[in-house]
């Protein structure tokens, strides 16, 4: 078992739907990532949270929202999305800084109907 | 977003033989050059780590080697084992920036 929990572990949604994305990690970590996982490809970081303050958005389209309500939680809302955005969405949380490694949850597959 | 680049992209090892995997990079401010394991419906996790003012680094059976004039590393896993088939991501990042970028992965199978 993984220290970063992700749910749901498996997700369905139509076009015009909206859901959540939900990662928690109990670590003490200061940094909070999402990633993007598309098949046989490797995780392509999506934003990056320091201290609970977007630090990084790779210029990410707007119908993925991410939000860090504090330090343990982080959420990733969807709207409006297209079915080239089905993917493995991972989480991973790190210490802040002095090249710490990333701890990854095993993340929520989404499908985009 | 590619600044890694990782060859080969899959791996035929025979058990107990070596397995190398190797990595490159353009940006001179990475100083910190991890190596993921990934298995099937999992998310990746930390084998090993370098940083560059070392040139080796060696965990049991794995070992890291660093070239920091050629900005190149690479991952040896020694007396390959079938439990070690997986997909392997070499990455990189620098100290100020949490920002982890990750090779294109190796698809590693080690025979029985």
């Amino acid at each position: 078992d993984t220290e970063v929990t992700q749910t749901p572990k498996h997700l369905v949604m139509g076009m015009t739907n909206k859901k959540s994305l939900k990662c928690e990690q109990h670590m003490g970590h200061r940094a909070m990532y999402w990633y993007k996982q598309k098949a046989k490809k490797p995780p392509e970081l999506m934003f990056v949270y320091s201290y609970e303050k977007l630090s990084i958005n790779e210029s990410v389209p707007s119908r993925f929202s991410p939000e860090c309500p504090n330090s343990s939680l982080l959420n990733l809302h969807l709207h409006a999305l297209q079915p080239e955005d089905s993917a493995l969405y991972l989480c991973a949380s790190s210490h802040q800084g002095a090249n710490s490694p990333l701890h990854f949850g095993n993340g929520t597959r989404l499908t985009v109907t | 977003q590619q600044q890694v680049k990782q060859s080969p992209q899959s791996l035929i090892v025979q058990k107990g033989g070596i397995s190398i995997i190797n990595c490159a990079y353009e940006n001179t401010a990475f100083d910190y050059f991890p190596w993921y394991q990934q298995f099937p419906g999992k998310g990746p996790a930390l084998l090993i780590a370098i940083r560059p003012d070392v040139s080796e680094k060696k965990e049991g059976r794995f070992t890291i080697s660093f070239n920091k004039s050629a900005k190149q590393f690479s991952l040896h896993i020694m007396d390959s084992q079938p439990g070690d088939s997986a997909t392997y991501f070499c990455a990189a990042s620098s100290y100020n920036n949490n920002d982890m970028r990750f090779g294109a992965g190796t698809r590693l199978t080690v025979k029985p």
